[in-house]
């Protein structure tokens, strides 16, 4: 069955630090692959998607991700962290061929001053 | 218009209540979605709608019953509810129930079950 892992429940960055957020799924066929973000009291909003085009994926806000198949990881990237950036990031798959979405568990992202 | 809305944004029901949620887009999206999310947990899909039909029910109990009156609006119908399903429901839409359309998630409804 497909899943999708998130390395860190948290991550602490200095503002205007790198944020690196990881995220590894795991099928032997690459699925459809998106990061999402939570702030709080809301809803998901899309960052980005994978869909099967460039491997490098750029998104809102900043924040690119680079899919590697023989690593199979789709980890996201935001060379300066703001303070508006502090909230939950999920990762997600969708399997080639299937019409769930699944969640990772999520990283919490704190941005220190 | 990219705004999926969710009513009301809080609820507090009892055990024998029955209640209903609100979700409505008008962003001419032919699939819409439910989902519940614990505290500190990620989202876990109950229920997909394609084209107003029910395609996918993750085995939800049927004290959750979804409805789905037209394109544009999806309820979730609440009645014997137990403490544990006190938590955030969000709704989501997409172009078409094909992945990877993009999800729009609407803001949620804090439900807490005394």
């Amino acid at each position: 069955a497909q899943s999708v892992t998130q390395l860190g429940s948290h991550v602490s960055v200095s503002e205007g630090a790198l944020v690196l957020l990881r995220c590894n799924y795991s099928s032997s066929v690459p699925p459809y692959l998106f990061w999402y973000v939570q702030y709080p009291n809301q809803g998901l909003q899309l960052l980005l998607k994978y869909t099967s085009a460039a491997t490098l994926v750029k998104g809102i806000n900043g924040f690119e991700a680079e899919f590697k198949k023989s690593e199979t990881s789709f980890h996201l990237t935001k060379p300066s962290a703001h303070m508006s950036d502090a909230a939950e990031y999920f990762c997600a798959v969708t399997p080639r061929g299937g019409f769930k979405t699944i969640f990772g568990a999520g990283t919490r992202l704190f941005v220190k001053a | 218009d990219t705004e999926v809305t969710q009513t009301p944004k809080h609820l507090v029901m009892g055990m024998t209540n029955k209640k209903s949620l609100k979700c409505e887009q008008h962003m001419g999206h032919r699939a819409m979605y439910w989902y519940k999310q614990k505290a500190k947990k990620p989202p876990e899909l109950m229920f997909v709608y394609s084209y107003e039909k029910l395609s996918i029910n993750e085995s939800v109990p049927s004290r959750f019953s979804p409805e789905c009156p037209n394109s544009s609006l999806l309820n979730l119908h609440l009645h014997a509810l137990q403490p544990e399903d006190s938590a955030l429901y969000l709704c989501a839409s997409s172009q078409g129930a094909l992945p990877p359309d993009t999800q729009y998630f609407g803001p949620g409804t804090r439900l807490t079950v005394l």
